[in-house]
């Protein structure tokens, strides 16, 4: 069965660089959220997507933007890189009409140095 | 707005023992939904259990059982006898904005 497809698996980026994730969601699922988990640290949630539309919006810094497109992949953008951005980032996505429980990508680990 | 609080940092349990983690939860909203995830070292998150607030029975899945005290706000996990393999962070999230509480991490000893 498909998964949540994360890209890239992990990232390498310098101070003040940007980045780009990007998630596949499982097809026909209509919500996907974003998490930063940092290195002994519980997933924080950053934003959520529902239908192509921002639904709930957590602890993302605003240097970090997202969006979701027409063919339901999601991208989270990061500029202005800090060392301390530096973490294991989780997509994952859930039907909200068929009630299912969220499934998570493998997650994009971020280097910042 | 919605809060889940796990308590235990972390637990330890006997190989073959049973083990309970707590998650307690905070909603207003009269229908809501509770998940148990595991990650284990490697850093993915698989899904284990979820619990329906309208569910009449607790749910199980395998050796993962829920202990679901609608009064009482709480949504605790039951592993029952325990393997090596159980040894992770266990992390209890609401359906709907899936925030995380705070995670367990459980050891199981030989």
């Amino acid at each position: 069965a498909a998964g949540v497809i994360q890209s890239p698996r992990h990232l390498i980026k310098e101070k003040r660089e940007t980045a780009t994730l990007k998630c596949y969601p499982i097809p026909r699922h209509d919500t996907v959220y974003w998490y930063q988990q940092g290195p002994g640290q519980d997933p924080q949630f950053l934003i959520s997507f529902y239908e192509k539309m921002q639904s709930d919006k957590g602890s993302i810094p605003d240097r970090f933007s997202a969006q979701q497109f027409s063919d339901y992949h999601s991208e989270l953008n990061m500029s202005s890189l800090e060392l301390g951005d530096s973490a294991l980032y989780f997509c994952a996505s859930s039907s909200r009409t068929m009630n299912t429980e969220a499934f998570f990508g493998q997650g994009t680990r971020l280097t910042v140095v | 707005a919605q809060k889940i609080t796990q308590t235990q940092p972390g637990m330890f349990v006997q190989e073959k023992e049973a083990v309970t983690l707590d998650c307690t939860y905070d909603t207003s909203d009269p229908s809501y939904g509770l998940f148990w995830y595991k990650q284990p070292s490697s850093g993915e998150m698989i899904f284990l259990i979820y619990q329906g607030s309208y569910d009449q029975q607790n749910a199980t899945e395998g050796r993962y059982s829920l202990n679901f005290q609608k009064a009482r706000k709480s949504a605790n996990l039951v592993i029952s006898a325990s393997q090596l393999g159980d040894s992770a962070m266990y992390f209890c999230a609401m359906r709907g904005d899936m925030r995380f509480g705070a995670g367990t991490r459980l050891t199981v000893k030989p």
